[in-house]
């Protein structure tokens, strides 16, 4: 199994533009999340998803979209990139909603 | 979710067992003890869990106290390749108030040296 694979696994944008963050799991798992970890601060978790179809807000919504439309896919949008989103971003996968997550390599984002 | 306490930092020796302590006196019986860790520019890493036995995997073995209230993550023989950042991380399983959010507190620093 390939685990969680997130790409690109870096990326400049400019103020204002937008992209995708793709997030993708082998393992079948039902939760998917996306994190962000800025410098020498801890995880904070954007949006989650308990299986495909359904999303919810976690602590910093704003700015992002997710959708689920299946089991292994969970990309992240940026619709309008900000400096303040500069950021490493964390996909996760976990067959239940406990505490056994697995994680992506990540994506580091700039934004200028 | 219950709070944790960690040393900041740690060495270890090369080869050598390291053990690393974690309070969680204010730990509730729905809670289970979790170790993640996270080595530079990479995603955490899932290590270990436990609600009151001990446990071991290929990874490490987790030592829980009797009353829960502190526990221990073992890596056997550490490598260089074990530095990182150790989370211990207290959640609920089930119940009203259970969050799928991961919280990482500061974790402790661990370097082995050769």
């Amino acid at each position: 199994n390939a685990g969680v694979t997130q790409t690109p696994k870096f990326q400049v944008l400019k103020t204002g533009q937008s992209m995708t963050l793709q997030c993708a799991q082998d393992m079948n798992h039902e939760y998917m999340s996306w994190y962000r970890q800025d410098p020498g601060m801890g995880l904070r978790l954007i949006h989650y998803s308990v299986g495909a179809g359904i999303t919810d807000q976690g602590e910093v919504p704003n700015g992002y979209n997710v959708s689920r439309s299946t089991t292994e896919d969970f990309p992240l949008r940026l619709l309008s990139a900000a400096p303040s989103q500069t950021s490493v971003y964390f996909c996760a996968s976990s067959s239940e909603g406990g505490g056994t997550q697995y994680f992506g390599p990540g994506t580091r984002l700039l934004v200028l | 979710d219950a709070k944790t306490t960690q040393p900041t930092s740690m060495d270890c020796a090369e080869g050598r067992a390291a053990n690393l302590p974690c309070n969680h006196s204010t730990i509730s019986g729905n809670e289970y003890v979790y170790w993640y860790r996270q080595i530079h520019s990479q995603g955490p890493q899932y290590i270990i869990h436990g609600l009151k036995n001990n446990e071991t995997n290929e990874m490490a073995s987790l030592i829980i106290t009797e009353d829960r209230k502190s526990s221990t993550l073992i890596l056997p023989h550490a490598t260089l390749r074990d530095t990182a950042v150790y989370y211990c991380i207290v959640r609920v399983a089930w119940g009203p108030s259970w969050d799928y959010k991961l919280s990482f507190g500061a974790g402790t620093t661990v370097t082995v040296r050769a």
